[in-house]
C-alpha cells in the first residue's frame, strides 16, 4: 500500500497564481517526520522543510507555507504568488521510527509544477 | 552547508559493462543512500549504508551492489549493466539513522545503458 500519495501528477499555473500541492500519508507510528523536497530541472533534490508528528502548527517561509493536519493525514504545501523559478518537481516524504530505525524516507511520486509567465 | 557530490552528471555505457557511480559527502555523515528515479515511479531506495563497510538492501537491490570503504564515500556498482538500468541515480547522506535526520542529496547521475 502506498504510504505517501501525491495525487496531482502535474499542475500548470500562470505566474502570480497561488498553488497548493497535496500530500497524504499513511503510518501506524505515533512518531514520524514529514518532509518536502524540490527538484528543479537541474536534478538535485533540495530540502525545503521537515515537520514532526507532534507539531501541527502551520509553517510559513516567505511565499511558501505548509499545512499539517493529523486528522486527515495530510501535509499540504502552498506557494503564494508563484514565480517561474518555482517550476520543479516537488516530493513529499515520510520517515517512520519503526522503519529499521535508519531514518529511511518513503517518497511520494512527486508533483510536477509548471509556472508560466 | 552539506555538500554531496556525484562523480558524473551524465554517463553512457554499453550493455554488459561494469559501471561505478561514486558519491562523496563532506559533512561526516554516518548514513548514505542510493536511489534511482524513474518517471511515474518517484524515488526508490536501492541500498543504504549506516557505517563504513556496513550496507543494507533497500527496496530494489537486484542488479546492484555497493561499497563503503571510507565514511565519506559510497559507491554504487552495476556488475553487468542492462538497458533497464537506464535511469537517474541520486545519492544522499544524513547525519545518522534517526527518524529526525534530514537527507541531503547530490546532483544526480543520469545513466544511459545502450
Amino acid at each position: 500500500a502506498q504510504k505517501v500519495t501525491q495525487a496531482q501528477t502535474e499542475i500548470s499555473v500562470v505566474e502570480k497564481e497561488d498553488v497548493t500541492l497535496d500530500c497524504v500519508y499513511e503510518t501506524r507510528d505515533t512518531t514520524y517526520y514529514l518532509f518536502w523536497y524540490k527538484q528543479p530541472p537541474s536534478g538535485e533534490l533540495v530540502f525545503l522543510i521537515r515537520r514532526n508528528s507532534f507539531d501541527e502548527q502551520n509553517e510559513i517561509s516567505g511565499r511558501y507555507s505548509w499545512n499539517f493536519q493529523k486528522s486527515t493525514s495530510s501535509f499540504n504545501f502552498t506557494i503564494t504568488a508563484s514565480q517561474v523559478v518555482d517550476s520543479a518537481v516537488y516530493f513529499c516524504a515520510l520517515s517512520e521510527a519503526q522503519r529499521g530505525s535508519q531514518g529511511n524516507l518513503i517518497f511520494g511520486k512527486g508533483t510536477k509544477l509548471s509556472v508560466k509567465p | 552547508d552539506v555538500k554531496v557530490t556525484q562523480s558524473s552528471r551524465y554517463l553512457v555505457k554499453r550493455t554488459g559493462e561494469k559501471v561505478f557511480l561514486e558519491c562523496v559527502q563532506d559533512m561526516d555523515h554516518e548514513n548514505m543512500f542510493w536511489y534511482r528515479q524513474d518517471p511515474g515511479l518517484g524515488l526508490r531506495l536501492i541500498y543504504f549504508s549506516y557505517d563504513v563497510k556496513m550496507k543494507e538492501k533497500g527496496d530494489i537491490p537486484e542488479g546492484y551492489s555497493v561499497s563503503r570503504e571510507k565514511k565519506e564515500r559510497f559507491s554504487l556498482i552495476l556488475e553487468s549493466a542492462s538497458t533497464n538500468q537506464t535511469s537517474m541515480y541520486l545519492c544522499a547522506s544524513s547525519l545518522s539513522g534517526r527518524v529526525t535526520d534530514t537527507q541531503y542529496f547530490g546532483p544526480g547521475t543520469r545513466l544511459t545503458v545502450l
